[in-house]
């Protein structure tokens, strides 16, 4: 399976900052990579797939870049609601296979 | 519109089995691979097991392996999970999830989640 390793496991920021979150692959995955955000209590939602393409209905501060091994999620302007843990996901080949999350909290 | 229905958990015994389900609406089972995916408390998202659009493949996570069963029934558009010898450490909410393929292959769709407790 390919591995995915992301980092910060853990940040925390305040509404209005620029947020970054990076992943990385055991091996090059293209630009087969997907970011999940998911809230507590909730099943985890599709934000970004492809590597930089906004899911339907996602606001425009999140952006998604990267292709290969490495790749980020940036949020712009941190939102009050975007308090939540972000997933990074590969799908260039089965099973695909999630980083270990990075929860954004509140500083 | 899409929808993906899990039920099935609850509290079980250690060495005992358990059969999860999930009720899909919208779109049908058998053109989509379909995963399993585990979230033990407090920790990440951990896929369990997968079957392919044509049900011809299935794949397990190393841990599973030899124990979960992974199924559909296209009349019912359902998918299962059937977990035997069940483990402390299997205790998470498990998730359905369909995987749209595809250059933008991503889990487009989630159920709600059911919770398994492996507990004596």
């Amino acid at each position: 399976d390919i591995q995915m390793t992301q980092s910060p496991s853990s940040l925390s920021a305040s509404g209005g900052d620029r947020v970054t979150i990076t992943c990385r692959a055991s091996q090059s995955i293209s630009r087969y990579l997907n970011w999940y955000q998911q809230k507590p209590g909730k099943a985890p939602e599709l934000l970004i797939y492809a590597a930089s393409s906004l899911q339907g209905g996602v606001p425009s501060r999140f952006s998604g870049s990267g292709s290969g091994t490495d790749f980020t999620l940036t949020i712009s302007s941190l939102q009050p609601e975007d308090f939540a843990t972000y997933y990074c996901q590969q799908t260039y080949t089965a099973p695909r296979t999630f980083g270990q999350g990075t929860k954004v909290e509140i500083k | 519109q899409v929808q993906l229905v899990e039920s099935g958990g609850g509290v079980v015994q250690p060495g005992r089995s358990l059969r999860l389900s999930c009720a899909a609406s919208g779109f049908s089972l058998s053109s989509f691979a379909m995963y399993w995916v585990r979230q033990a408390p407090g920790k990440g998202l951990q896929w369990v097991a997968v079957i392919s659009f044509d049900g011809s493949n299935k794949y397990y996570t190393d841990s599973v392996k030899g124990r979960f069963t992974i199924s559909r029934d296209s009349s019912k558009n359902t998918l299962y999970l059937q977990m035997n010898s069940l483990r402390a450490d299997d205790t998470a909410i498990y998730y359905c999830a369909r995987d749209r393929g595809g250059y933008d292959s991503a889990f487009d769709y989630w159920g709600q989640g059911t919770l398994v407790t492996v507990s004596s």
